[in-house]
């Protein structure tokens, strides 16, 4: 199975300031490599898919870029509703996987 | 639009069966894949397997031969069962729809139902 390696586990954070979120892929998968948001008591929501795609209804301070096995979500200017647990998951081979999330709370 | 919904008893004893149903709305289940994705305590993820358009199913070997996926086209159903369930299948269990292209993710999920594997 490919591992997904999410760091940091959490992060504290400031409104206003620019964020990354790191997945390690134990093995390349390649750009098939997407990113969810869950809050609190809420079902997940797919943020960037294909590693940089946006969604649409997303807003455009979340982005996505990487290939490969090392892949990174940004948020340039974080705001209090972006306060959730992040995951990657790999759809690049069975069976599907998913990161451990990152945290995001506030500092 | 498209609409998931999960129900199922909450609480399930050790040994017996879990059985889930997802209730679509707003798209046929004779098209895409439809799966099921539990989070445990913890927030640990996993894919748990799917059935696809056609009928046919694919399983995460970690659940071996205790997995089910099955459907019902007329009622624009499908349905999880898991057998022989531990505590250790104590989870949130999400329904989701994936793609068709390859590198696949899940763009529609359900509400979540808690499910909670105790005597």
């Amino acid at each position: 199975d490919v591992v997904l390696t999410q760091s940091p586990a959490t992060l504290s954070v400031t409104p206003g300031e620019r964020i990354s979120l790191s997945c390690r892929a134990s093995e390349s998968v390649d750009t098939y490599l997407h990113w969810y948001q869950q809050k609190p008591n809420e079902s997940p929501r797919l943020l960037i898919k294909y590693a940089s795609q946006s969604i649409s209804g997303i807003p455009s301070r979340f982005s996505g870029s990487g290939s490969g096995t090392d892949f990174t979500l940004s948020i340039n200017g974080v705001e209090l509703e972006d306060l959730s647990i992040y995951y990657c998951q790999q759809g690049n081979s069975l069976p599907y996987t998913f990161g451990a999330g990152t945290k995001l709370e506030l500092k | 639009e498209v609409q998931l919904q999960e129900s199922g008893p909450g609480l399930v004893k050790p040994s017996q069966s879990l059985s889930l149903t997802c209730s679509v709305t707003g798209y046929s289940i004779t098209s895409n894949y439809w799966g099921w994705i539990r989070k445990f305590p913890g927030n640990k993820m996993e894919w748990m397997g799917y059935i696809s358009y056609s009928g046919s199913t694919s399983y995460n070997p970690s659940l071996k031969s205790r997995i089910s996926i099955t459907r019902d086209t007329s009622k624009n159903q499908f349905f999880l069962q898991l057998n022989s369930v531990t505590t250790e299948d104590t989870a949130t269990y999400y329904c989701a729809r994936r793609g068709y292209n390859y590198g696949y993710y899940f763009d529609y999920w359900g509400q979540g139902v808690m499910v909670t594997v105790s005597s």
